[in-house]
């Protein structure tokens, strides 16, 4: 069974600070992983999509990796602003017997002070 | 594109009643994804469709929920009776390039149950 775990749990920084948030998975046969993030009451938004043959992804200030291997990914956030603020859930696309399967992590929820 | 769309926004019903969630994907997208989100669980995936075809219909807590998909710009999630425990929010999403392309959600639908 895939298992998705996101660490930190909950993160505070400065304005300005370059952070990295974590996702690790169980499972190695894996199609895709994508990052999101959500803002409270909103729904999801797409933040970078990771081909299971891709190294990395980059966005703007984000840039997310990806080691199949190891079943880790990171997203890496350059020069955060108070707008970061959100929770981050990291998603990994898995094969199944039928069709494959979309497994969440928990979330980072991250907070950027001004 | 105006995104994924769905409705009711917010629902606040009886336990007991019936409740109808609907999505509109984004268009040209083949697959559709009902999720549920709590506190506690996290984001679940109930049921999803590709080509208009439910392929995963595992996460569906219970007979009293169902879903269709009868055609390429439409699909309902349907509980009945509902029950307390049913609170949540439900997110519908889709994608294209199969199943394995980048996921889009809706707003999603907060329902409350009494």
């Amino acid at each position: 069974k895939q298992e998705v775990t996101q660490i930190p749990a909950a993160l505070s920084v400065p304005e300005g600070e370059n952070l990295v948030l974590n996702c690790s998975f169980t499972d190695s046969a894996i199609y895709n992983l994508q990052w999101f993030r959500q803002d409270p009451g909103k729904g999801l938004t797409s933040l970078l999509l990771i081909q299971s043959s891709q190294r990395e992804q980059t966005s703007g200030r984000l840039n997310a990796s990806l080691d199949k291997s190891s079943g880790r990914s990171t997203l890496y956030i350059a020069a955060s602003q108070p707008g970061d603020s959100a929770t981050y859930l990291c998603a990994v696309r898995r094969r199944m017997e039928y069709g494959n399967k979309l497994v969440f992590g928990a979330g980072t929820i991250l907070r950027v002070k001004s | 594109d105006a995104g994924v769309i769905q409705s009711p926004r917010h629902e606040v019903t009886e336990m007991g009643q019936e409740v109808t969630l609907r999505c509109k994907p984004i268009s040209g997208h083949n697959s559709l994804f009902w999720y549920r989100q709590t506190m506690m669980r996290g984001l679940e995936l109930l049921i999803y469709f590709n080509n208009n075809v439910p392929i995963d219909d595992s996460g569906m807590p219970e007979d009293r929920f169902s879903a269709k998909m009868p055609n390429a710009s439409f699909s309902t999630l349907k509980i009945q009776p509902s029950e307390p425990r049913d609170s949540a929010v439900y997110f519908c999403a889709s994608s294209s390039g199969g199943t394995t392309g980048e996921l889009f959600f809706g707003e999603g639908s907060r329902l409350t149950v009494l």
